[in-house]
């Protein structure tokens, strides 16, 4: 267990619709990041927020948002979901912002329909 | 376009061989780390070299860094069926803001 929750494990959801998916980092980690993996790909990296700031931003669509709250948790909206939105959506979160370790949830299994 | 680029995409041996993983990188770093992940799971992360270092261990992984070649090796040895599972490298890229950007994986089957 890595100590980082994301919720919820799958969804499957209709194309055109909106997702929010959710990550509570380790206790003490400052830094999140979102990554998305499309089947046997490598990990694309979405956004890193630092202590609730955005930090960095990778390949995120336009249609996608994420924000991380004064309690650290972060979540990951996407909407106007198409059939290629479909993919494993990990969170992971760090002490600092990359210089460290870096502890993945489980992801998300999206699935659109 | 990835940071990071595994070399080989696939990579299949007998249990009991060594198992070789390279990382070629785009940018300067400060540190590269390794990282594992079993079919559909999260990554587990390995080993961190920073880059000052030019050799690290941890148990049966050996990695090494060549900052001056941009590129990384991960060396297995007496791999187990256990081993079987994608690896990937990931830097701090230094491009302004420091984030893990990940490299594209290496496959790695090891045969009972």
């Amino acid at each position: 267990d890595s100590g980082v929750t994301q919720t919820p494990k799958h969804l499957i959801t209709a194309t055109g619709q909106r997702v929010t998916l959710r990550c509570s980092p380790r206790s003490g980690d400052l830094s999140v990041y979102w990554y998305q993996q499309s089947l046997d790909q490598g990990l694309q990296f979405l956004i890193q927020y630092y202590n609730g700031e955005e930090r960095a931003k990778g390949n995120i669509l336009e249609r996608f948002s994420a924000q991380q709250f004064p309690d650290l948790h972060s979540e990951l909206n996407l909407s106007s979901l198409e059939l290629g939105d479909s993919a494993l959506y990990f969170c992971a979160s760090s002490v600092g912002e990359g210089d460290t370790e870096a502890f993945f949830g489980q992801g998300t299994r999206l699935t659109v329909v | 376009s990835q940071q990071g680029e595994e070399d080989p995409q696939a990579l299949s041996i007998q249990e009991g061989e060594n198992a070789t993983m390279n990382c070629s990188y785009k940018t300067s770093i400060n540190n590269l780390q390794w990282y594992r992940q079993n079919s559909g799971r999260g990554l587990v992360h390995l080993i961190l070299i920073r880059s000052n270092e030019r050799e690290k261990h941890s148990g049966r992984l050996r990695v090494t860094l060549d900052t001056s070649k941009k590129s990384s090796s991960l060396l297995i040895t007496a791999s187990r069926a256990a081993d079987t599972a994608s690896y990937f490298c990931a830097t701090d890229w230094s491009g302004g803001y420091q984030k893990v950007t990940f490299g594209t994986g290496t496959k790695l089957q090891v045969i009972p």
